[in-house]
């Protein structure tokens, strides 16, 4: 699976916008990029998911260029409740599964 | 629909005891992956069951650990002769196994080791 590199930790304050960049330069042809949330003392949460060009859902968008080397996760107007972490993740669900690699995230501080 | 349920959510064991962590996937899903998150890191695969299978257990550690996905019942990740080494929040997920390979996780079960 494709190695990711984003920010240790970013900082906000309620109501902007927060994009959260992150790299992944040997992803490969078949691999999709999902983000994941986590809250202190809880699960990873599903957020979004995308191959190319961008992603919208209820919670954030996913903007992947064209050479998919990258990607950026964008969190419209957020709130304290969006203080979490967040993983991106390549791979491919070679085989039928997908044994996902997390990396250390990037900490979201959202501050009133 | 309910989400992935794991039980206990809290175990705390003494060295050398048996810890046994329960996972019941989502209704419908018949793929489960159990991983481990050590403070402040992200998580680390373990294993990867459908039922009565174990697909992939390259991230079980070689020996104390085993994974079960019975064709009834929950999912048990089995922690023999526990050491303080152990002490982590243990995850469990679930897919569909129908061709979408999205996982959605558990609330996990934090394991002490005194």
């Amino acid at each position: 699976l494709a190695k990711t590199t984003q920010p240790i930790s970013m900082d906000s304050y309620e109501g902007q916008e927060v994009n959260i960049t992150c790299s992944h330069n040997n992803i490969a042809t078949n691999d999709y990029i999902t983000w994941y949330q986590q809250f202190p003392s809880q699960g990873p949460r599903f957020i979004i998911q995308g191959y190319k060009t961008k992603v919208t859902n209820e919670v954030a968008s996913l903007f992947i260029p064209a050479d998919r080397k990258s990607s950026t996760l964008s969190l419209p107007r957020v709130s304290l409740s969006d203080t979490a972490v967040y993983y991106c993740l390549v791979g491919d669900g070679t085989g039928g599964y997908n044994k996902l690699i997390f990396g250390a995230g990037t900490r979201l501080a959202v501050h009133p | 629909n309910a989400g992935v349920m794991q039980n206990p959510r809290h175990l705390v064991r003494r060295r050398g005891q048996e810890a046994r962590l329960r996972c019941s996937p989502m209704k419908g899903h018949s793929h489960v992956y159990w991983y481990r998150q050590l403070p402040e890191e992200g998580l680390k695969f373990m294993v990867y069951l459908q039922k009565e299978n174990i697909i992939d257990e390259s991230g079980m550690p070689k020996e104390r650990f085993s994974a079960e996905f019975p064709k009834e019942g929950p999912s048990i990740l089995r922690i023999q002769q526990v050491v303080r080494g152990d002490s982590a929040a243990y995850f469990c997920a679930s897919s569909p196994g129908t061709g979408d390979e999205t996982q959605y996780f558990g609330p996990g079960t934090r394991l002490l080791v005194l």
